[in-house]
């Protein structure tokens, strides 16, 4: 079975604080994902990596950023915590075929979340 | 650019009851569609999905749902709910020329009660 784990379930920060937030998947696949999810808005975009060191932004990727040193991990980066970030946010990765621009029936495998309260 | 409309954020169902969630979405070409399911407390696992082919999709834990081209929907339904589907379901689309990205709609929060 693919999995997807993320390094915490709960986190509370305070302003200002700088948070990193920790995906690890198992499967060796090339597209990882980091979304937020908001009652009533769903799931949206923040960054999104089809390979090692490359990131393209999401639909909402203001205050926040991504890094990819190895294929398996996928951090996302609070430089400066707020209020408006706290959030569940979701991590999941999916393979591909192809670069970027191959599209690619399969799905995207999540992980069970992190819940961050910034104070 | 593609969005995804769930009509009803809660729904509430009697247990055996037939179960009826609604996806409509507007895309500039032919989607991919997906549905996944959130139980309490874990992140999102897939129902189904429709890529080409029959347009009536079969899913896990008894759902399916059918791609209507001119209706633009992508309607989730289960014959007779069971208490354990209580959770919440996701609505998304992907354009099939293009990236892995989905774009997900706003959720259903299914209610069953016994």
């Amino acid at each position: 079975d693919v999995k997807v784990t993320q390094s915490s379930r709960y986190l509370v920060k305070r302003t200002g604080e700088k948070v990193f937030l920790e995906c690890v998947q198992d499967m060796d696949h090339e597209n990882m994902f980091w979304y937020r999810q908001d009652p009533g808005l769903g799931l949206r975009l923040i960054y999104f990596s089809y390979d090692v060191k490359m990131k393209e932004k999401g639909d909402i990727p203001e205050g926040y950023s991504v890094s990819r040193e190895k294929k398996e991990r996928f951090s996302l980066i609070l430089e400066s915590a707020s209020t408006n970030q706290t959030s569940m946010y979701l991590c999941a990765s999916s393979p591909t075929s192809g670069g970027p621009t191959f599209y690619s029936t399969d799905t995207q495998y999540f992980g069970p979340g992190t819940r961050l309260t910034v104070l | 650019a593609q969005s995804v409309t769930q009509l009803g954020s809660h729904v509430s169902v009697s247990e055996g009851a037939l179960v009826l969630l609604r996806c409509n979405y507007s895309s500039s070409v032919p989607p991919y569609l997906f549905w996944y399911v959130q139980y309490p407390n874990q992140g999102l696992q897939l129902l189904l999905k429709y890529t080409t082919g029959a347009t009536l999709v079969k899913g896990i834990n008894g759902f399916e749902a059918e791609f209507k081209k001119s209706e633009t929907s992508f309607h989730l339904t289960k014959p007779s709910a069971h208490m354990s589907d209580a959770a919440e379901y996701f609505c998304a689309v992907r354009p099939n020329n293009a990236g892995n990205m989905l774009t997900f709609g706003g959720g259903t929060r299914l209610m069953v009660k016994p």
